[in-house]
């Protein structure tokens, strides 16, 4: 089983659309997560942190269920700068908080 | 201010050459990071420097692999000799030190990657 686990998709949606990912991580002793944004060719960029209690940027939902050791990002009125893969990061180390793990990425396509 | 850079951006080499890769960090980051990207893989940690030392290199994949920091600004990856699966892509990740308090939602800034190709 991976460490982080996403549906590759790829996830096709008009302008305007609400969409979701889901992220799975296998160890329960995970402290830290994050969404991250990666274009094609390029390199990834941090998108947000995600604590705890949920937290919102802009049209952007992150929520983390402990207990169901999944992350889900939401993107909401969604643009077609929004394309791209979303990668999910955990950390997963107790000796090493700053350790990530990546999953393989969720691609997202926004049609006019 | 600059980000993290990479050089070269690609490299194709043959089997059984040796490559060497480069990292610069965001300045004043002590933390730096290498990771790689294998076709139609996610990307895996190689291991982590605080300044100079290595404080974990759990993911270096064999000997073949050496990451030095000297001076603890920037990082070497040399990769001798380089095998067929090694090619992908390798991307290099600063971040700031916490100090004395553990920041467990800590940044790490990537670089663009370098492309590396063996035949």
């Amino acid at each position: 089983r991976k460490e982080v686990e996403q549906d590759p998709g790829p996830f096709n949606v008009p302008e305007g659309a609400t969409v979701a990912f889901n992220c799975t991580y296998s160890n329960s002793a995970s402290q830290s997560f994050f969404w991250y944004r990666q274009d094609c060719r390029k390199e990834p960029k941090l998108l947000m942190s995600v604590y705890s209690s949920g937290n919102e940027d802009g049209r952007f939902t992150a929520q983390l269920n402990r207990a169901s050791q999944y992350i889900s990002l939401l993107i909401r009125d969604s643009k077609l700068s929004d394309s791209a893969t979303y990668l999910c990061v955990v950390n997963m180390s107790p000796d090493n908080f700053n350790k990530f793990y990546f999953g393989s990425g969720t691609k997202l396509n926004v049609k006019p | 201010e600059a980000g993290v850079t990479q050089f070269p951006s690609h490299s194709v080499i043959e089997k059984g050459q040796t490559v060497t890769l480069r990292c610069d960090p965001i300045s004043g980051h002590d933390n730096l990071y290498w990771y790689r990207r294998v076709m139609g893989k996610e990307i895996k940690f190689l291991l982590h420097f605080v300044k100079e030392s290595k404080q974990d290199e759990s993911g270096m994949p064999n000997n073949r692999f050496l990451a030095e920091r000297t001076g603890g600004t920037y990082s070497t990856l040399k990769v001798q000799p380089a095998e067929l699966e090694d090619s992908g892509v390798y991307f290099c990740a600063s971040s700031q030190d916490s100090g004395t308090s553990r920041n467990l939602q800590e940044t790490q800034y990537f670089g663009p990657g370098t492309r590396l190709l063996v035949l």
